[in-house]
């Protein structure tokens, strides 16, 4: 089973500033089967980035996604109200699918 | 547009069993990559199992082997995961998720149904 672990688990940063966060793989996986969620408190998850670094449908570019091998990174330029959320990345190269356990961005 | 409308919420005692239903409008059931994720309160996602239909198969989480089966009735559109002998660690968010696009990802999820074992 590949694990992803994500860090940190909270980031405490408040708007407009930049946010970084990290998925490591425990074995190298291409970055086709590499994606990130937005998820809202309440709300399903959503599709942000898939493919390691492409967007989904209607997400802001503020939204960047970058790496290979066992680590990727989600950036967030510049933090706007609507991204205080958790974060997840996700596998596909292999079964089971696995999710990391989550990056909190919280406003400090 | 594809839709996924999920069953009500369940309340079920230890040891029992449930079924949650997601059905689908907009696409052919068969067609669509389907899975069932999971999220305990307070905690993360968790993959439960999904249908490859490039392998024609189901594939489960090893964890829920032998207590989880997910089918589909496409006369009414429709998916269901059932998880017996339930405990309370089995209280979570259900959901189904599908890949609209063929890119490999969840695209689209429904609302999710809130399962509580309780006695």
């Amino acid at each position: 089973e590949i694990v992803l672990t994500q860090s940190p688990a909270t980031l405490s940063l408040s708007p407009g500033e930049g946010a970084t966060l990290s998925c490591r793989a425990s074995q190298p996986i291409s970055s086709a089967y590499l994606c990130w969620y937005q998820q809202i408190p309440g709300q399903a998850p959503r599709l942000l980035i898939y493919a390691a670094s492409t967007r989904a449908t209607g997400v802001p570019a503020r939204f960047t996604g970058s790496g290979s091998g066992t680590d990727f990174t989600l950036t967030i330029s510049s933090l706007q109200p609507e991204d205080f959320a958790v974060y997840y990345c996700q596998q596909d190269y292999d079964y089971p699918f696995t999710f990391g356990g989550g990056t909190k961005v919280e406003i400090k | 547009q594809v839709q996924l409308v999920q069953s009500g919420a369940e309340v079920k005692k230890p040891g029992a069993s449930v079924k949650v239903a997601c059905k689908v409008s907009g696409y052919t059931l068969t067609e669509l990559p389907l899975h069932w994720v999971r999220q305990a309160p307070g905690k993360g996602l968790e993959w439960m199992g999904g249908f490859d239909p490039d392998r024609d198969e189901t594939f489960y989480a090893q964890k829920l082997q032998g207590r989880v089966t997910m089918t589909e009735d496409t006369t009414i559109a429709t998916a269901y995961v059932e998880l017996t002998s339930l405990t309370s660690e089995d209280t979570a968010v259900f959901y189904c998720a599908v890949d609209t696009l063929g890119i490999g990802f969840f695209d689209l999820w429904g609302r999710g149904t809130l399962v509580t074992v309780s006695s």
